[in-house]
């Protein structure tokens, strides 16, 4: 099974400032030249709701405060400039094998 | 308006059975390969089981598979899980997802809520 590593597991960050999450692969996720790596954002109470696609595609919507970039097996998401509304529990996932797996999540809260 | 609506949750005994209906609508539904997808009260999301477009080929993680089935019915645009021989462990929201061509989730319903316990 691909294992996910996400770090850190919360993150404190001034409203204005730059949030980068991490979510490390333990082999390849990519197939035919696209990384399939995707990012969600579940806010308190709600249900989740897809990011980035694709390792750096914003889905439908999506602020372009949001990024996604990679670097070997290591993947990141970056939100800059933080707002208020991005309180919320980020995910990772890979699409490229069964069984499917999420990062553990990272909770991003403001300072 | 892609719209998901699951039912069929509740409270159920351990090592008894439960069948989730998910409707879908505002997409062509036998278009799509569809996904359940769980979270266990306040902890992260973990794949349940996925199915092609036309239901003919399904997939599960080791933690259901011999007890949970997922199937569909295009004429109905509907989504079904079958759920046997239910644990503790199983205890979670249970979300219908429409899953795209790279495997990621675009649309999620509002999650059904099953409990297991006696």
């Amino acid at each position: 099974n691909i294992v996910l590593t996400q770090s850190p597991a919360s993150l404190a960050v001034i409203l204005g400032q730059k949030a980068t999450i991490s979510c490390t692969a333990s082999e390849s996720v990519n197939k035919f030249g696209i990384n399939l790596m995707h990012w969600y954002q579940q806010k308190p109470g709600q249900l989740p709701k897809i990011l980035i696609y694709n390792e750096f595609s914003r889905a439908p919507g999506i602020p372009a405060r949001f990024s996604g970039d990679e670097a070997e097996l290591n993947f990141t998401l970056t939100i800059e400039p933080v707002e208020a509304d991005d309180v919320a529990t980020y995910y990772c996932q890979q699409g490229l094998t069964f069984p499917y797996t999420f990062g553990a999540g990272t909770k991003l809260e403001l300072k | 308006e892609v719209q998901l609506v699951e039912s069929g949750g509740g409270l159920v005994q351990p090592g008894r059975s439960l069948k989730l209906s998910c409707v879908a609508s505002g997409f062509t539904f036998n278009n799509y390969w569809m996904t359940w997808i769980r979270q266990a009260p306040g902890k992260g999301l973990e794949w349940v089981a996925s199915i092609t477009n036309t239901g003919g080929s399904t997939y599960y993680p080791d933690s259901v598979k011999g007890r949970f089935t997922i199937s569909r019915d295009n004429a109905k645009s509907t989504l079904y899980l079958q759920m046997n021989s239910l644990r503790s462990e199983d205890t979670a929201t249970y979300y219908c997802t429409r899953e795209e061509l790279t495997h990621y989730f675009d649309y999620w319903g509002q999650g059904v809520m099953v409990t297991v316990s006696s």
